[in-house]
């Protein structure tokens, strides 16, 4: 079953503008991780926040992460049509060994 | 340094062959080996994990089965292919970490036809 859920499902912005996705869970969780596909590849991992952790940055991306609210957003500022790809949110759930369940996935499409 | 490799990259196999799908870890000992399987335009659904040589956890009743013949090995399987075994098939080692994210092979697309 699905833990976490992703707003929206596609996104098309234009290049340099900022691109915000959500991501919605239902139990409590150790970590939460975004994840980065482009079209037919494998998953590149690109931030992991923790439980006690509200906010993180790696270079353009910023996420944040909300545990009263079971939420999580991630930033990609000034985007790039290489920033084009399908991001997932993924949890590690308490009492639940190192298992990631991932969420349905939001398809940004960055335009030139 | 770590890496993963899964192979093959796409596969076409008819209804009722077999399937036999490999991934490997190199660079490590004793990973946490994942696999996760992706219906098109979808999220990710974990199928088994493994913790170590013979030691297998089945998360969802289906027509596949895995094993870990070898530390660094994991094999995904099938006697017998269905329509719904479609999909891509992914590998992944989660770095033996609580706090370190998964790494990920590149994939096999498999269609049953």
């Amino acid at each position: 079953s699905q833990q976490g859920e992703e707003d929206p499902q596609a996104l098309s912005i234009q290049e340099g503008e900022n691109a915000t996705m959500n991501c919605s869970y239902k139990t409590s969780i150790n970590n939460l991780q975004w994840y980065r596909q482009n079209s037919g590849r494998g998953l590149v991992h690109l931030i992991l926040i923790r439980s006690n952790e509200r906010e993180k940055h790696s270079g353009r991306l910023r996420v944040t992460l909300d545990t009263s609210k079971k939420s999580s957003s991630l930033l990609i500022t000034a985007s790039r049509a290489a920033d084009t790809a399908s991001y997932f949110c993924a949890t590690v759930v308490n009492n639940a060994g190192n298992m990631l369940t991932f969420g349905g996935g939001t398809r940004l499409m960055v335009k030139p | 340094s770590q890496t993963i490799h899964q192979w093959p990259a796409t596969l076409v196999q008819p209804v009722g062959s077999p399937l036999s799908l490999e991934c490997t870890v190199e660079g490590t000992s004793n990973p946490n080996l994942y696999w996760y399987r992706q219906a098109a335009g979808r999220g990710l659904q974990l199928l088994f994990y493994s913790v170590g040589i013979g030691q297998i956890s089945s998360e969802v009743p289906q027509n596949l089965s895995a094993s870990r013949p070898q530390d660094r090995q994991f094999i995904l399987s099938s006697k017998k292919l269905l329509l719904s075994d479609s999909g891509f098939y992914l590998c992944a080692w989660d770095g033996q970490a609580w706090d370190y994210g998964y790494t990920f092979g590149s994939g096999t697309r498999l269609t049953v036809v």
